[in-house]
């Protein structure tokens, strides 16, 4: 079974500018969840989805949006890119949002805003 | 808010070593995971609980319900356990939001 995949590994992008990032889950998994990590604050809950619907949201500004489609596939998108904004975004899929599930981490992908 | 705290934040050992990484947090959770992060970011879940002890190989995670307080073990450590180790708390309820500590950064000589 392949495992959470992200597109694209890496990318660079300047201030002021948007960019969307892709998370395709394990197969039947429904859950899908995004994080942020930068060395300094470390990981952060982002966003998750399930069935197409977020059902817990991090503290993060409302630049930050995503969405899932009815495969599962999930996209995060960040509008009007600031410095702070360069990290590491992952995602995580799991079954279900039950309170006992694993969850499963891709590869992330490395925003560096200049 | 959750606080979730996590000691040492760097830990050097030498192969063969017995190894504890501590996580505590400030409010009532249904579940603590540990997970590993090796250079280059790629992350893995090592366990989920949340009562008691889990056992896989040469690690073992316990908590602490009543203490607010997780440990995870590596027994006869290797130069490959060399990562970051990070604890996350899941609130409870229908709330499926993870708080991470900062991470430990283990590194394990020959």
């Amino acid at each position: 079974k392949a495992g959470v995949t992200q597109t694209p590994r890496y990318l660079i992008k300047t201030r002021g500018q948007q960019v969307t990032l892709s998370c395709s889950p394990i197969s039947g998994h429904r859950s899908v969840s995004w994080y942020q990590q930068t060395p300094g604050q470390g990981l952060q809950f982002l966003f998750e989805y399930f069935s197409e619907t977020q059902r817990n949201k991090g503290n993060f500004p409302g630049r930050f949006s995503g969405r899932q489609f009815s495969n599962s596939r999930s996209e995060m998108n960040v509008s009007t890119l600031e410095l702070g904004d360069s990290a590491l975004y992952l995602c995580a899929s799991s079954l279900a949002t039950g309170q006992q599930e694993t969850q499963y981490f891709g590869p992330g992908t490395r925003l560096l805003v200049l | 808010k959750n606080e979730v705290e996590q000691s040492p934040q760097n830990l050097t050992a030498q192969e063969g070593e017995f190894i504890t990484i501590n996580c505590s947090y400030s409010v009532g959770i249904s579940a603590l995971h540990w997970l590993q992060q090796h250079p280059g970011g790629g992350i893995v879940s090592l366990f989920m609980l949340s009562s008691g002890k889990k056992k896989h190989g040469r690690l073992i995670a316990t908590i602490n319900i009543q203490e607010k307080h997780s440990s995870l073990h590596i027994t006869a450590s290797h130069p490959r356990d060399s990562a970051v180790y990070i604890c996350a708390a899941r609130e409870g309820g229908s709330n499926y939001k993870l708080t991470f500590g900062k991470g430990t950064l283990l590194t394990v000589n020959p």
